[in-house]
């Protein structure tokens, strides 16, 4: 079964701190996505990579880095942990063309 | 539990009842759109897509249409069934390689 595997469920961490979310698929796609998703905001786009070392700014990159150093792993880094980041984060992977658009189970961050 | 969709719109079917879920979209370029299903908790799951040179695209009890001079997609769910109750997203592929995403409604299936 194909997968997008984030690395934790549940994360809390302190304002300030350096938070890395972690997600690695199985799929060998090219593409692979971060979005946050809060109520009645529905899903918005942070950052997407299309390559390895390559990376574009989605709807909302500020306060956010990422890295993918390897085709199957992409990292969100939060530079220095903020309160209005509190949110789930959610990882997704799809082919170039967008065919095969498969989302992770989300990393729950709550940031006190 | 999850707090997904505090606002969204909501639609109550009885179990065994059919249930129609819409959608609009704004960029006429789309051409490529998904259903999505999310259960509280949990990421989005592919449930069916359809490309823009298609009107209709029917699988296993569900059945998108799409109808491109109005920006208007659907999905029917046939016999809708307790499980099926969950946040429901429609995404278009805009071109620009990543999906933009709907804001969901929530469906709740009566016993």
């Amino acid at each position: 079964d194909v997968k997008v595997t984030q690395s934790s469920r549940y994360l809390v961490k302190r304002t300030g701190e350096k938070v890395f979310l972690e997600c690695v698929q199985d799929m060998d796609h090219e593409n692979m996505f971060w979005y946050r998703q809060d109520p009645g905001l529905g899903l918005r786009l942070i950052y997407f990579s299309y390559d390895v070392k390559m990376k574009e700014k989605g709807d909302i990159p500020e306060g956010y880095s990422v890295s993918r150093e390897k085709k199957e792993r992409f990292s969100l880094i939060l530079e220095s942990a903020s309160t209005n980041q509190t949110s789930m984060y959610l990882c997704a992977s799809s082919f170039p063309s967008g065919y095969g658009y498969t989302f992770g189970s989300g990393t729950r961050l709550t940031v006190v | 539990g999850e707090s997904v969709g505090l606002h969204l719109p909501t639609l109550s079917v009885q179990e065994g009842d059919n249930s129609i879920i819409n959608c609009a979209y704004s960029n006429s370029a789309s051409d490529y759109f998904i259903w999505y299903k999310q259960e509280s908790g949990k990421g989005p799951q592919f449930i069916i897509d359809i490309r823009s040179n298609m009107d209709k695209r029917q699988g296993q009890r569900v059945t998108v249409l799409l109808n491109k001079t109005v920006k208007h997609l659907s999905l029917q769910i046939a016999a809708t069934q307790p499980g099926d109750s969950a946040v429901y997203f429609c995404a278009e592929n805009r071109g620009r390689r990543a999906l933009t995403f709907g804001s969901g409604t929530r469906l709740q299936v009566q016993p």
